[in-house]
């Protein structure tokens, strides 16, 4: 059974880019999650993703959108890229099985900022 | 609002047995999860609980006390790839599977 891919798993980009980010869920999970992981603050919720819908956002600034396709794909945009951008982002696909809810994480995408 | 409080850091010795302490006030609550997060990998599922009580689970072991606002999670027979970090994270359901996660116990073990 396949685990949650996300890509690319490693990028550089210059301030004031922007970046996409991609992830696929487990098979049959139709919720898709993003955070962001730094040093300091630890794992931060980004947005969810449920059946093409956000169901839930973060305290985050416009700069960072997302979207989810029809097969539960998804993917995260940042515009406008800063330093302080610079983080592990990990997808996490999740499902409610038999009333236990299991959540996994991807490799995540480390992006580093210049 | 939300607040995940865990120790920094812990050092335990192999063979030991550890035991990573994790206090939460959340607006709402579901459930709390257990991750592992080796240095630049993902977080892997430890364990999720409900119910208060301990759930084992091989080597590994978790306890909630839903009334206290408290988890704990066990590790026994302390291997050297035990270390990690330990993130424990509360799902408070609400139409949505988002977690509010504490900053994490790095764990050394050492020989």
């Amino acid at each position: 059974k396949a685990g949650v891919t996300q890509t690319p798993r490693y990028l550089i980009k210059t301030r004031g880019q922007q970046v996409t980010l991609s992830c696929s869920p487990i098979s049959g999970h139709r919720s898709v999650s993003w955070y962001q992981q730094t040093p300091g603050q630890g794992l931060q919720f980004l947005f969810e993703y449920f059946s093409e819908t956000q169901r839930n956002k973060g305290n985050f600034p416009g700069r960072f959108s997302g979207r989810q396709f029809s097969n539960s794909r998804s993917e995260m945009n940042v515009s406008t890229l800063e330093l302080g951008d610079s983080a592990l982002y990990l997808c996490a696909s999740s499902r409610t099985i038999g009333g236990r809810n299991t959540i996994y994480f991807g490799e995540g995408s480390w992006l580093t900022v210049v | 609002g939300q607040n995940i409080d865990q120790p920094t850091e812990m050092t335990a010795t192999e063979g030991a047995i550890v035991q990573i302490n994790c206090t939460y006030q959340t607006s709402g609550f579901n459930g709390l999860f257990w991750y592992q997060q080796h240095a630049g990998e993902a977080p892997t599922f430890l364990s999720y609980n409900v119910l208060d009580g301990l759930e084992e689970k091989g080597r590994f072991s978790s306890f909630l006390s839903r009334s206290k606002g408290y988890s704990y999670l066990l590790l026994k027979e302390l291997q050297m790839k035990d270390s990690a970090s330990y993130l424990c994270a509360v799902y408070s359901g609400a139409g949505s599977y988002q977690l509010t996660f504490g900053k994490g116990t790095k764990l050394s073990v050492i020989p």
